[in-house]
């Protein structure tokens, strides 16, 4: 079973904060994905990388950056948190994209952004 | 672009009872689709996932999807449901280089 894990689980930071989301794969996927959820958007893609230094724009890319340092690591960064940045990420990863390649997501990151 | 709709935010259904969970989707070609669950205070999982073949699609836990090209639609369906599956389920279309999610429909038990 893929296994992707999150940290940290829980996060409040203030308006204007600085806050970066960790997301480490260890099955070797060539694909990393950033989502966050909301109550009436369901999923939305933010940022998508295919490998290391690559780096896609999602569907609502704005006020976000991302950064793939290795196969293994995805990093959400919010460099201006502002309330509207609210929500639950989830990091998910696949070996490759097609529809033989199954999505597998981490547990999510809680972000409250005051 | 591809889109998903998932009209219902919200069923309730009484153990044992069966179940249908609504999909409909927009895709210009043969799409790929997929049903996601997620259960309470996790990530989601792979319930079932459809491509070009027979129409009718199996998946764990006794769960069962058809599409309809005709009618634009992967309803997700369930016989007899168990408390356990209490959970958020999304619908989802492959697009050329991403997945897009439906909005969800939250599944509530009724014992």
């Amino acid at each position: 079973e893929a296994a992707v894990t999150q940290s940290p689980r829980n996060k409040v930071t203030v308006t204007g904060g600085n806050v970066t989301l960790s997301c480490r794969q260890t099955n070797s996927h060539n694909y990393m994905y950033w989502y966050r959820q909301d109550t009436g958007h369901g999923l939305r893609l933010i940022h998508y990388s295919y490998g290391a230094g690559n780096l896609q724009i999602g569907d609502v890319p704005d006020g976000y950056k991302a950064t793939r340092t290795t196969q293994e690591d995805f990093f959400l960064l919010l460099e201006l948190a502002s309330p509207s940045q609210t929500s639950l990420y989830f990091c998910a990863s696949s070996r490759d994209w097609g529809c033989q390649n199954t999505l597998y997501f981490g547990a999510g990151t809680r972000l409250s952004v005051l | 672009a591809q889109s998903v709709t998932q009209p219902d935010a919200r069923v309730t259904v009484s153990e044992g009872a069966s179940l249908q969970l609504r999909c409909k989707y927009s895709y210009f070609g043969t799409p790929y689709l997929f049903w996601y669950v997620q259960y309470p205070r996790q990530g989601l999982q792979l319930l079932l996932k459809y491509y070009p073949g027979d129409p009718v699609v199996q998946g764990v836990n006794g769960f069962e999807a058809e599409f309809s090209k005709s009618n634009s639609s992967f309803h997700l369906r369930k016989a007899s449901v168990h408390w356990s599956d209490w959970a958020v389920y999304f619908c989802a279309v492959e697009g050329a280089d991403r997945l897009t999610f439906g909005k969800g429909t939250q599944l509530i038990i009724q014992p």
